[in-house]
């Protein structure tokens, strides 16, 4: 069982352009999180998502970024016109359940999709 | 959601025991706390999780006092490679929520 996989690991755009960050979660997992960590700094919450609905979008700017996970495909993490303070790491997790729904309900990350904005 | 506070940084010696401690004071009947493990450039990894008392695994062991207001995640005789940031979670027993980080610790250990 492959973990979480994400892609691309490394991202360069210029500003104005758009980002697409793609996170096949852990087979069986119908839950999915994105974070963004900024360097030296901890993970924030961006949104949970689960199959075709977004569960939690209270950590995602209110513009340019938006997320889905369709019913067929990997979640996508898609920023839009992307501005120099956009670059971070983003993480994206998946779990089979919700993280409160029982002790043990782990979240798997992936290894990261690195964005330079330039 | 209950707040959590750990110190900053705790520097170690290899084959020294590590305790890290993570005050809850707010933590409501039905959290969780669960801690978590980032090497640099990676992304988390589960270590442990508890309700109360004592649980033990191969990586760690987790103290929780019966007030719950504070849990200490502890290390046996480090190595080079526990050398990360380590993060306390309270996570709401329930369905719908999602795990919100802290500043975590940043642990480094020296040879």
């Amino acid at each position: 069982n492959a973990g979480v996989m994400q892609n691309p690991r490394h991202l360069v755009r210029r500003r104005g352009q758009e980002a697409r960050l793609r996170c096949s979660p852990m087979k069986g997992h119908s839950h999915v999180y994105w974070y963004r960590q900024l360097p030296e700094e901890g993970l924030k919450f961006m949104v949970y998502l689960q199959k075709e609905n977004i569960i939690d979008e209270s950590g995602m700017p209110k513009e340019r970024f938006s997320a889905e996970f369709p019913k067929e495909g990997p979640s996508i993490l898609r920023i839009q016109q992307v501005v120099r303070g956009d670059s971070a790491a983003y993480f994206c997790a998946s779990s089979p359940l919700s993280p409160g729904q029982g002790v043990g309900t782990e979240a798997f990350f992936g290894q990261g999709t690195r964005l330079t904005v330039v | 959601l209950a707040k959590t506070t750990q110190p900053i940084s705790m520097d170690s010696y290899e084959g020294q025991e590590v305790n890290i401690t993570c005050s809850h004071n707010n933590i409501a009947t039905n959290d969780y706390i669960t801690w978590y493990q980032q090497f640099p450039s990676q992304g988390p990894r589960f270590i442990i999780q508890g309700y109360k008392t004592k649980v033990t695994n191969e990586v760690a062991s987790l103290f929780i006092p019966a007030d719950r207001k504070s849990s200490t995640l502890s290390l046996p005789r480090v190595s080079l490679s526990d050398t990360a940031v380590y993060y306390c979670l309270v996570v709401l027993g329930a369905a719908g929520n999602k795990l919100t980080f802290g500043g975590g610790t940043r642990v480094l250990v020296k040879p």
